[in-house]
């Protein structure tokens, strides 16, 4: 059975930095075909990615938020951690990290299969 | 940027079918393929469509999808409505650098 939960604080002030750890159980952070990304959802709005990680440390990150993120992850552990520096209150959202798969022809894309519960971050002073 | 737009509400009757559009803003959305996510309220995602038109175990074969290359869209497909599938829909594709794009997303009422 797959799991994910997210963890960190649900409180930060602005220029604060945000850590975010995801916990997995029911598959392994080495398996080559799976990795894990955070998707971010402002209330009432849709859902924005934010950066992703596979076994072999291949990373990418949102464009617009680059400078800002930071992502890596423990196997041993089985953790992912999401860093996201200089915290400003339009950040505040459910933060959710998800397992992503390859796709299965064009293997350098990926989808979400499955999902954590999530987690609410406020940012406020 | 790229951007995926879908249409903010649809809603029907129990037992009929609903068909949710996501439309790209550029280039070609069947050059890519195509996932979609049921998110009820206060409740997480979920993956019911992958790789244009497969379904996850589990997920009814009420809910498929296609794509239409000469309209730049996709659509989502759910026959015989229940109110179990009232939720937010929401699409996803990739752009030009291969990152993911989620669509505005859409809300289904089960009238």
């Amino acid at each position: 059975q797959v799991t994910l939960k997210e963890s960190g604080p649900v409180l930060v002030k602005p220029t604060e930095t945000l850590t975010l750890t995801c916990t997995v159980s029911g598959f392994s952070l080495s398996n080559t075909k799976m990795g894990v990304s955070w998707i971010r959802q402002p209330p009432g709005k849709a859902l924005e990615w934010l950066a992703h990680i596979f076994s072999n440390d291949e990373t990418s990150y949102r464009s617009s938020l680059k400078s800002r993120l930071s992502i890596s992850k423990d196997t041993s552990k089985s953790q992912v951690v999401l860093t996201m520096t200089n915290m400003d209150p339009v950040d505040t959202a459910t933060y959710y990290c998800a397992r992503i798969r390859r796709l299965r022809y064009f293997d350098w894309l990926s989808f979400p299969d499955y999902w954590g519960q999530g987690t609410l971050v406020t940012v406020s002073s | 940027n790229f951007m995926l737009t879908q249409p903010h509400s649809v809603s029907e009757s129990p037992g009929k079918t609903v068909t949710i559009s996501c439309t790209g803003s550029s280039g070609s959305i069947a050059s890519n393929y195509v996932q979609w996510y049921q998110q009820r309220p206060g409740s997480a995602p979920t993956t019911v469509i992958f790789e244009d038109n497969e379904r996850p175990s589990g997920v009814p074969d009420r809910f498929s999808g296609s794509v239409d290359s000469s309209s730049n869209s996709a659509s989502l497909i759910i026959t015989g409505l229940k109110t179990e599938d009232e939720a937010d829909y929401y699409c996803q594709s990739y752009d030009i650098s291969n990152q993911y794009v989620f669509g505005t997303g859409t809300k289904v009422t089960v009238l």
